[in-house]
């Protein structure tokens, strides 16, 4: 069964520190599709990025980092130097690829960033 | 406009009304979806479609109905709702299904509550 976990519900965290939002997914498909998106107040979930099964590089874009380990099924996500305006919830999902239409999130995660 | 639009952005309806929810995709996408947002849960699935053809419905009650009249365009017609519909409904778009372009983008929702 597929099934995506974050299990920090909430994190608060001061201005300036680095954060990091963990991942655990399950699946039995051998190619699979990861996502990160933001959901901001404003209730829109912002696409942040998409990571293959077979591509195990971890990725930095700006003060984002992703850390994508195939050996633990996590696929963490990082925020260095974290700004006010990170607060958001930020979703994990995963799609499979005999199925990507459908996208399984998790939880989600509430970062809150304090001045 | 750009990227995905929904209206309204809020809703209150009660039991007996009829209301329907408006999305528009301006990204040439061939896909799209109807989530559901509630409280402290996952993002439920609820609708695909694919050129306008349903491709999935997720088990979701008669009350909600949905139409793809082209595929820029999704509603969803409701009636007769119940207080435990009240949520936040996102649309979203993809380039296309059953494919690895699978990243969806999301409009900012409709707030929906259902006295």
């Amino acid at each position: 069964a597929q099934k995506v976990t974050q299990a920090q519900t909430e994190i608060s965290v001061v201005e300036k520190e680095d954060v990091t939002l963990d991942c655990v997914y399950e699946t039995r498909d051998t190619t699979y599709y990861l996502f990160w998106y933001k959901q901001p107040p404003s209730g829109e979930l912002v696409f942040l990025i998409r990571r293959n099964s077979f591509d195990e590089q971890n990725e930095i874009s700006g003060r984002y980092s992703w850390n994508f380990q195939k050996s633990t099924s996590s696929f963490n996500f990082t925020i260095t130097a974290s700004q006010v305006v990170d607060s958001a919830v930020y979703f994990c999902a995963l799609s499979e690829a005999w199925n990507t239409d459908k996208l399984i999130f998790g939880t989600g995660t509430r970062l809150q960033v304090f001045p | 406009e750009t990227g995905v639009t929904q209206t309204p952005r809020h809703l209150v309806m009660g039991m007996t009304n009829k209301k329907s929810l408006k999305c528009e995709q301006h990204l040439g996408h061939n896909a799209m979806y109807w989530y559901k947002q509630s409280a402290k849960k996952p993002l439920e699935l609820m609708f695909v479609y694919s050129l306008e053809e349903r491709v999935e419905n997720n088990s979701v009650p008669s009350r909600f109905s949905p139409e793809c009249p082209n595929s820029s365009h999704l509603f969803l017609h409701l009636h007769t709702l119940q207080p435990e519909d009240s949520a936040l409904y996102l649309c979203a778009s993809s380039q296309e299904i059953k494919s690895s372009y699978n990243e969806q983008f999301f409009g900012p929702g409709t707030r929906l509550t259902v006295l």
